[in-house]
């Protein structure tokens, strides 16, 4: 079953506490990309990372962290710093840049 | 002033109608994207074009470079296209790009 997993599909975070999506693929695709997406807004990149162990920030990446230890995965962090944290994160796959972006199922995070 | 403004916000149609969404762009650019996000979340690619004309099935995508335009058209329009259609980007930098910067979005109503 190929594609994008995202875990879990509902997050909780409590104030102060960091808390860690996921983000796997097995599309064999360099690229991979978090966005953030909230009501009445377009999708905002935070971070992408075009190969292993290289990222970039995006538009809004402060409260934000990522690693990319392996190609298949794409983990992010959002941390106490983030202030309004609630919102839908997507993560995105693609082979190389300006290519068709494939996505994963999304993780709704919600503040207690 | 957003860089990709999609028209209308809302469109509500009939089963059967033929319809067209409007993306326009401020920016130089090397692709443009349609995206389909169902009511679950989920989204989609549709069409990656950097000219000219592409169809799928009920689909067809087209794009104006010199007037910095594209339409999306959904003939004999049925309940199941009922969706937020987003627009997005590649602007052209110079380099190779990996970042899309979205439209907000239309949300598509299909009655029966």
């Amino acid at each position: 079953d190929g594609g994008i997993t995202q875990s879990p599909k509902y997050l909780f975070r409590k104030e102060g506490q960091n808390v860690t999506l996921s983000c796997e693929q097995n599309l064999n695709h360099d690229a991979m990309y978090w966005y953030r997406q909230d009501p009445g807004q377009g999708l905002r990149l935070i971070y992408y990372s075009q190969i292993v162990n290289d990222f970039q920030k995006g538009d809004i990446a402060e409260g934000y962290s990522v690693s990319r230890e392996k190609k298949e995965s794409f983990p992010l962090t959002v941390t106490s710093a983030q202030k309004n944290p609630t919102a839908f994160y997507l993560c995105a796959t693609s082979r190389g840049s300006q290519e068709t972006q494939y996505f994963g199922p999304g993780t709704r995070l919600l503040v207690l | 002033k957003n860089e990709v403004e999609q028209s209308p916000q809302n469109l509500t149609a009939q089963e059967g109608e033929f319809i067209t969404i409007n993306c326009s762009y401020s920016v130089g650019i090397s692709a443009l994207h349609w995206l389909q996000q169902h009511p679950g979340g989920g989204i989609v690619s549709l069409f990656m074009l950097s000219s000219g004309k592409k169809k799928h099935g009920r689909l067809i995508a087209t794009i104006n470079i010199q007037e910095k335009h594209s339409s999306l058209h959904i003939t004999a329009s049925h309940p199941r296209d009922s969706a937020v259609y987003i627009c997005a980007v590649n602007i052209n930098s110079g380099g190779s790009n990996y970042k899309l910067t979205f439209g907000k979005g239309t949300l598509l109503t299909v009655n029966p």
